[in-house]
């Protein structure tokens, strides 16, 4: 199997914390992408970073990629109630011509 | 901003009967999928399409499954004879360039009884 494990599967924060979470992966990628899902909708990308970047920020998210060690974090800064949602990574395997999903953490932000 | 369409948003159908899911992709893009995912599992690979013709499939889209695109906007998954561990969620998404993020559709839920 191409991917390994997302950790925690589920979070729980009060408003104004970070949340981190992680994803593991079993081969080599072209790029790494991170996916937010709120219940029973669909799945938005929300950044992608390549297997020759270790770092990439998009306004409250920074995601950080180590192909050493085949993981990858996320991070939302400043949480907010309207990051309640599932955060899914999907790994891009070069010579594929498709994603592979994690499991997914289950974000709740508390207000 | 560009959409991924899917229709219904909902269906209902009984077992053994067919289903055909649509999809328009963003109109500039290249390559095609379709993903599904089962209740309160994770979103499953199902097939990747690019020039006309299926790039790449997984175990699960066995010979009920077929993709097409009839025309230059539509992408349509067909399922001939829907089995009840068929009912899930059903993406499809679309992607300019290969190597890129992939927009997704909000899904179909396909749901047989």
């Amino acid at each position: 199997s191409q991917q390994g494990e997302e950790d925690p599967q589920a979070l729980s924060i009060q408003e104004g914390e970070n949340a981190t979470m992680n994803c593991s992966y079993k081969t080599s990628i072209n790029n790494l992408q991170w996916y937010r899902q709120n219940s029973g909708r669909g799945l938005v990308h929300l950044i992608l970073i390549r297997s020759n970047e270790r770092e990439k920020h998009s306004g409250r998210l920074r995601v950080t990629l180590d192909t050493s060690k085949k993981s990858s974090s996320l991070l939302i800064t400043a949480s907010r109630a309207a990051d309640t949602a599932s955060y899914f990574c999907a790994t891009d395997a070069w010579g594929a011509q498709k994603l592979v999903f994690g499991q997914g953490t289950r974000l709740t932000i508390n207000p | 901003e560009p959409e991924v369409t899917q229709t219904p948003s909902h269906q209902v159908t009984q077992m053994g009967q067919e289903v055909i899911l649509r999809c328009v992709p963003i109109s500039n893009h290249l390559y095609f999928y379709w993903y599904r995912q089962i209740l309160g599992q994770k979103v499953e690979f199902l097939v990747s399409f690019y020039n006309n013709e299926i790039s790449e499939k997984s175990e699960i889209f066995d010979d009920q499954f077929s993709v097409e695109r009839p025309d230059g906007s539509n992408f349509t998954l067909k399922i001939r004879s829907t089995k009840l561990e068929d009912s899930a969620m059903y993406f499809c998404a679309s992607q300019e360039r290969s190597g890129d993020g992939y927009t997704f559709g909000s899904g179909t839920r396909l749901t047989v009884v």
